[in-house]
């Protein structure tokens, strides 16, 4: 089976603006979660989509928001983008249980 | 909410000798316990996991130990390797495709 997948794998926008990040899950996972990585935070929980539902969130604000297609693929998105943004946004699928495959992240600069 | 503590941040073994990375977690819930292995540039790779009814898993030279009790669990890696140089990450899964991540244990192998 392919892995995850992520696209884009690199993004450069400013201060205030807005940006969509896509994931593809493993053919047949249903469940999509995302994380932020950061040298200082480390890997930081943002959210888990499961048959379009948002089922858990993590302590980011309401700038950060995803979605979930009846596809499986999911995008997140983060609106009004802070200098502190810049990050690897990182998603992973899993299937039945709680095993999490990540794809190669989206690396984001906000200048 | 869990929270997981690893140490230490950074490791130097020479090779061919042993390493051992150790996490503690909080919430004694918590019943999976992934390790990650992530190279530079790369996106982070599941090693080896454990659940909450065993107490050790091996997979070649790599092991995983838990205990419930203290609410603690190892990596060992044996025969270390240069391939094995890495940032590794320990996780305890909270419900719901949470994972909550340690601060990661940057290993060095030295020749």
């Amino acid at each position: 089976k392919a892995g995850v997948t992520q696209t884009p794998r690199y993004l450069i926008k400013t201060r205030g603006q807005q940006v969509t990040l896509s994931c593809s899950p493993i053919s047949g996972h249903r469940s999509v979660s995302w994380y932020q990585q950061t040298p200082g935070q480390g890997l930081q929980f943002l959210f888990e989509y499961f048959s379009e539902t948002q089922r858990n969130k993590g302590n980011f604000p309401g700038r950060f928001s995803g979605r979930q297609f009846s596809n499986s693929r999911s995008e997140m998105n983060v609106s009004t983008l802070e200098l502190g943004d810049s990050a690897l946004y990182l998603c992973a699928s899993s299937g039945d249980q709680e095993t999490q495959y990540f794809g190669p992240g989206t690396r984001l600069l906000v200048l | 909410g869990e929270n997981v503590e690893q140490h230490p941040s950074t490791l130097s073994v020479q090779e061919g000798d042993s390493a051992v990375i150790k996490c503690t977690y909080s919430d004694s819930a918590s019943n999976y316990f992934p390790w990650y292995k992530q190279e530079l540039g790369k996106r982070p790779q599941l090693i080896i996991d454990i659940r909450s009814n065993v107490g050790e898993k091996k997979d070649q030279r790599i092991a995983v130990t838990l205990n419930k009790t203290a609410k603690h669990f190892s990596l060992h890696i044996t025969e270390t390797q240069p391939e094995d140089s890495a940032v590794y990450f320990c996780a305890a899964y909270q419900g719901a495709q949470k994972l909550v991540f340690g601060q990661g244990t940057r290993l060095t192998i030295n020749p």
